[in-house]
């Protein structure tokens, strides 16, 4: 069965440090990736995706996620983090023909001014 | 922009209950989900509906049902509400058409806050 995994429940970092959050997916074939940020009492809003082509996707806000297959990962990055950037992070992966999502738990990320 | 909304941001209702959220997009969207949302369990599949009047299950369907006559409005309904059905419940809408720049993006509602007492 289909599974995403974020390691990670909760992350801190200090303003202006770099960020990666971790994602691990298991699925047969090329699976459709994404990044969703959820801020406090707010629905989901999409931060990039990844449907095939380049392996590194560009996203809004600053950030970037790396496809490696070969270590069913889909890692979100971003240089240097910014206070607005405190929120929960969800990795989804889709399942092709169906449209339906499968969600990590999410991981908290606060930032230290 | 695409649009999701739910008709309530907060609600409190008593066990038994029948409850109603709905969920409206404006996006002609053939796809619609809910969602509910528990800490450390991530988003969880209740039901989803692939066109007007079709629905399929998700992986946690007990306790719920849902409607869907008309493209842009998907309900969810709790028969008879319980105290473990107190949860953040989202909303979310889909194109499925491979020609739209948002293909296969899920769009999401800001959620229901739903207390069950």
């Amino acid at each position: 069965a289909q599974s995403v995994t974020q390691p990670d429940i909760h992350i801190t970092v200090s303003e202006g440090a770099s960020l990666e959050l971790r994602c691990n997916y298991s699925y047969g074939a090329t699976p459709y990736l994404f990044w969703y940020v959820q801020s406090p009492g707010q629905g989901l809003q999409l931060l990039l995706k990844y449907f095939s082509g380049d392996t590194l996707v560009q996203g809004i806000k600053g950030f970037e996620a790396e496809f490696k297959r070969s270590q069913s990962s889909f890692n979100l990055r971003k240089p240097s983090v910014h206070w607005s950037d405190a929120a929960e992070y969800f990795c989804a992966v889709a399942t092709s023909g169906t449209y339906k999502y499968i969600f990590g738990t999410g991981t908290r990320l606060k930032v230290l001014a | 922009d695409v649009k999701v909304t739910q008709s309530s941001r907060y609600l409190v209702k008593r066990t038994g209950e029948k409850v109603f959220l709905e969920c409206v997009q404006d996006m002609d969207h053939e796809n619609m989900f809910w969602y509910r949302q528990d800490p450390g369990l991530g988003l969880r599949l209740i039901y989803f509906s692939y066109d007007v009047k079709m629905k399929e299950k998700g992986d946690i369907p007990e306790g719920y049902s849902v409607s869907r006559e008309k493209k842009e409005r998907f309900s969810l309904i709790l028969e008879s509400a319980s105290t473990n059905q107190t949860s953040m419940y989202l909303c979310a809408s889909l194109i499925t058409s491979g020609l739209s720049p948002t293909y296969n993006e899920q769009f999401f509602g800001p959620g229901t806050r739903l207390t069950v007492l």
